[in-house]
């Protein structure tokens, strides 16, 4: 059974400060990784996309990517009351399809 | 916005009655993933279309079948509706070469 797993927090971050979310996945051989937000009551929207070890800037967003350590994580700089909602790591193994974790829910405090 | 539509948005059904779900794809994408998210979890793969044809399916019974039509939209039906189908039901288009899925807005689905 492939397995992603998150911490569903609530996470509660300052405004303005760096939100760091993290994610583990249980197949070594993944090679696709994803950061959809989702806010309440809304369907998840894509954020960033990442495939190779390292870090994966977009704006505000940073994916930092670890397959040794089987680990994914999300960034997030000047973090804004807008960024408040819940954050889904989804991996693809190999031929499978998309594997979702349970989601952060992340708040950030003005 | 994705460019992904689903109908309806919201649905109220009783127990073991069916339902028929629609959704139509980005343009230009030719895959249809169809997924359930239940309350505080993440959403849960049920199947793929791609050239009209199943192309992939979750832990789900039977009575969770999908179609695909030629411009590419796609229905999710449900049979024998149970209270714990109640959720968030997803679609999601993508090229069938990428793996990037781009979602619709969902269909809240209440079985009372």
């Amino acid at each position: 059974q492939k397995e992603v797993e998150q911490n569903s927090g609530p996470l509660s971050v300052p405004e303005g400060a760096i939100a760091s979310l993290n994610c583990t996945y249980s197949d070594r051989g993944s090679q696709s990784f994803f950061w959809y937000r989702q806010y309440s009551g809304k369907s998840p929207e894509l954020i960033m996309s990442i495939y190779s070890n390292g870090d994966k800037e977009d704006g505000r967003f940073t994916a930092q990517l670890n397959k040794a350590s089987q680990y994914v994580s999300l960034l997030i700089r000047d973090s804004q009351p807008s960024d408040s909602a819940t954050y889904l790591c989804a991996v693809h193994f190999g031929n499978e399809k998309l594997t979702f974790g349970t989601g952060t829910r992340l708040t950030i405090i003005p | 916005e994705t460019g992904v539509t689903q109908s309806p948005t919201h649905l109220i059904k009783t127990r073991g009655q069916q339902v028929t779900l629609r959704c139509s794809s980005q343009s230009g994408h030719n895959t249809v993933s169809w997924y359930q998210q239940a309350l505080g979890q993440g959403p849960q793969f049920i199947f793929q279309y791609y050239r009209e044809e199943e192309n992939g399916r979750g832990n789900f019974p039977p009575r969770f079948s999908g179609l695909q039509f030629p411009n590419y939209s796609s229905e999710l039906n449900v049979n024998a509706l149970e209270l714990d189908d109640s959720a968030l039901y997803l679609c999601a288009s993508s090229y069938i070469t990428e793996e990037t899925q781009y979602f619709g807005p969902g269909t809240r689905l209440l079985v009372l």
